[in-house]
């Protein structure tokens, strides 16, 4: 069965350190996202891609870069980690054109000391 | 910009109970309306969806009708069970592939 999966699940480190948070999906989707949720804040848009080579940015991307070497990852890199990146995220897929059906992965708990 | 509204939680009831969730909504042109549900410890999946206006959404005894005229997409499930305890998001699609969401119900059924 096709699947999207992340790692780690949950990952705690100190601030300033770099994080890298791996995507993986086997839907052969064109579309990635990755999502952060916070209490009081819902899921918010952080990086976003369409295809290959391809990335852009959400409502909440400050902190946060992507790169999207080919259809299957979308890895999520927070370049200095700051106590404010504690969060989790969610990384999604989706075909493109269709009706907007999103596959989400199981979560990413990050934890920044 | 897009955005989307909901009442705020928590929802508590006693099984069997009615449910609704209100869910409203901001977009320019002619958006898709979704509901999704997060159970604990796992990913967001979608519940229902409606994409063009008086649609009609329904899966698993939940039912959402998108009404334009009150920019509105209210869940309503008629006798809801312990396992339908959740997290419940109300999400739109305008233009592009993207996924606006709201910032989720969390709905606690008593036995």
């Amino acid at each position: 069965d096709a699947e999207i999966t992340q790692s780690p699940r949950h990952k705690i480190t100190e601030t300033g350190r770099q994080v890298t948070l791996a995507c993986h999906q086997t839907w052969n989707h064109n579309n990635m996202f990755w999502y952060r949720q916070d209490l009081g804040h819902g899921l918010r848009l952080i990086h976003y891609s369409y295809g290959v080579q391809d990335t852009n940015k959400g409502e909440v991307s400050d902190g946060y870069s992507v790169s999207r070497s080919n259809t299957e990852d979308l890895p999520l890199t927070l370049e200095s980690a700051a106590s404010s990146q504690t969060s989790v995220y969610f990384c999604a897929s989706s075909e493109s054109g269709r009706t907007g059906e999103l596959f989400f992965g199981e979560g990413s708990r990050l934890t920044v000391l | 910009g897009n955005s989307v509204t909901q009442m705020e939680g928590p929802v508590t009831l006693s099984e069997e109970a009615f449910l609704t969730i209100n869910c409203t909504y901001t977009a320019t042109g002619y958006p898709s309306l979704f509901w999704y549900v997060q159970y604990p410890g796992e990913g967001l999946q979608l519940l229902l969806k409606a994409t063009k206006a008086d649609d009609k959404g329904s899966n698993k005894g939940f039912e959402a009708t998108y009404r334009k005229e009150t920019t509105s997409f209210h869940l309503e499930k008629g006798s809801v069970q312990v396992s339908d305890s959740a997290v419940y998001f109300c999400a739109l699609k305008s233009s592009g592939d993207k996924l606006t969401f709201g910032t989720g119900t969390r709905l606690a059924v008593r036995p």
